[in-house]
């Protein structure tokens, strides 16, 4: 299976300071037609996930361009250019590449 | 909009079953594949099974040969059975519109197993 390490597993952020999440694969995400399948999801505190980013840096309708997506190949990144007191939650990358579909293990994101 | 609504959860024995339900709207259902993720009390996502538009489905090997995706197209609904249920199956069970990149996520529904 292919692992998502995602770094650091908390985050603890000054309101209006960036932030910034890591999320690693244990394989290159890279499919044969070009495609790279990474999705960030934001679970805010009892919500359900929503997603954020797709294909690395495609940024979802409604989603504060704060938010933005960076990487290829194995490495990933998710960053909060301005931080909310709305941002608080656990944020995931997700592959879609390989079969099984896997999850890193969610950032904490909290304000200092 | 997209509305996806879990339903089914419930208490039950180990070794037990249960079937879920998630009623879809809003989008054209019989050509999108469909997923379920879980998420255990306190814990991250997992991935548990998808379910292509045109029928293949795939499973995570934790609930292989116990759990199974279905979808009823004329009803824009889709299924989990699961059978031989574990204490570790306990999650909130969520359904999710697409596989590979996917979107919306239900509200979800809880499955306690525990005697």
């Amino acid at each position: 299976d292919v692992v998502m390490t995602q770094s650091p597993l908390s985050l603890p952020v000054t309101l209006g300071q960036p932030a910034s999440i890591s999320c690693t694969s244990s394989q290159s995400l890279v499919t044969s037609d070009g495609n790279t399948y990474l999705t960030w999801f934001q679970q805010r505190p009892g919500q359900s996930p929503r997603r954020l980013i797709y294909k690395v840096s495609n940024r979802d309708s409604g989603v504060p361009d704060r938010f933005s997506g960076s990487g290829s190949g194995t490495d990933f990144t998710l960053r909060i250019s301005r931080v909310e007191a709305e941002d608080v939650g656990v944020y995931y990358c997700m592959q879609g590449t390989y079969w099984p579909r896997t999850f890193g293990q969610g950032t904490k994101l909290e304000i200092k | 909009e997209v509305q996806l609504l879990e339903s089914g959860g419930g208490l039950v024995q180990p070794g037990g079953s249960l079937r879920l339900s998630c009623a879809a709207s809003g989008f054209t259902f019989n050509k999108q594949a469909m997923t379920w993720a879980r998420q255990a009390p306190g814990k991250g996502l997992e991935w548990v099974s998808s379910l292509r538009g045109s029928g293949d489905t795939y499973y995570a090997d934790s609930v292989k040969g116990r759990f199974t995706i279905s979808r009823d197209n004329s009803k824009n609904m889709m299924f989990l059975q699961m059978n031989s249920l574990k204490t570790e199956d306990t999650a909130i069970y969520y359904c999710v519109k697409g596989m590979t990149i996917p979107d919306s996520w239900g509200q979800g529904t809880l499955v306690t197993v525990s005697s």
